[in-house]
């Protein structure tokens, strides 16, 4: 079965520093791979999707990267924090193609920006 | 693009009581329908989804939720809640197969459901 893994669970950061998470998916191949921002009281906003390694496609323009080094790894990085960086990051997981997207979330990593 | 509306931000209902989550949409092309839960602190949960064929869906937790073209809506149901219902509750839209949109989900702002003793 697939599992989707997101590390840390929580981060406090201050303003100005650089920021790095990661999802990584066991059991399966190829996924498209998704990151999502939750902010307080606010709905889920996508940020970056890959369809294959080294292929990001960026939904929203922010202080935010993605990478995509390994098949089943996704990374979310930023060089210089912002406050209205904290939120709740999820990353999730679909099968790969154009087909039927349903999409498995993650843990979520809550990150804090002072 | 699709966008998702739902109508209401918090739910309050009696145990053992049954409730519905309104949801709309919108879209100029087909489109694929997901709820999902999201307990606290913790990532979302797929509850039903509704991709082709019968317009009533059943999920996990003893959920339904009915898709209506022609209102564009596919509210969430649930004939009698218990305590452990409480969390907030996504409608989703993504485009339906063969587009190039990759799957990708918007999502409405989200229902807290809070179920009391």
């Amino acid at each position: 079965s697939q599992t989707i893994h997101q590390w840390p669970a929580t981060l406090v950061q201050p303003v100005g520093s650089p920021l790095s998470l990661e999802c990584t998916v066991e059991g399966t191949s190829n996924p498209n791979l998704y990151w999502y921002r939750q902010a307080a009281g606010r709905g889920l906003q996508l940020l970056f999707y890959s369809v294959g390694i080294g292929q990001i496609s960026s939904e929203v323009p922010q202080n935010l990267s993605a990478s995509r080094p390994q098949d089943r790894q996704f990374i979310l990085s930023s060089k210089k924090l912002l406050l209205s960086d904290s939120g709740f990051y999820l990353c999730a997981w679909s099968a790969p193609g154009t087909g039927v997207a349903t999409q498995y979330f993650g843990p979520g990593t809550r990150l804090l920006v002072l | 693009a699709q966008s998702v509306t739902q109508l209401d931000s918090q739910v309050p209902v009696f145990e053992e009581a049954p409730v519905e989550l309104r949801c709309n949409y919108s879209s100029s092309v087909s489109v694929y329908l997901f709820w999902y839960v999201q307990y606290p602190n913790q990532g979302l949960q797929l509850l039903l989804k509704y991709l082709s064929g019968s317009t009533l869906v059943k999920g996990i937790n003893g959920f339904e939720a009915e898709f209506n073209k022609s209102q564009t809506s596919f509210h969430l149901r649930k004939p009698s809640v218990h305590i452990s219902d409480t969390a907030e509750y996504f409608c989703a839209v993504s485009e339906a197969a063969g587009g190039t949109s990759y799957g990708k989900l918007t999502f409405g702002q989200g229902t807290i459901l809070t179920v009391h003793p």
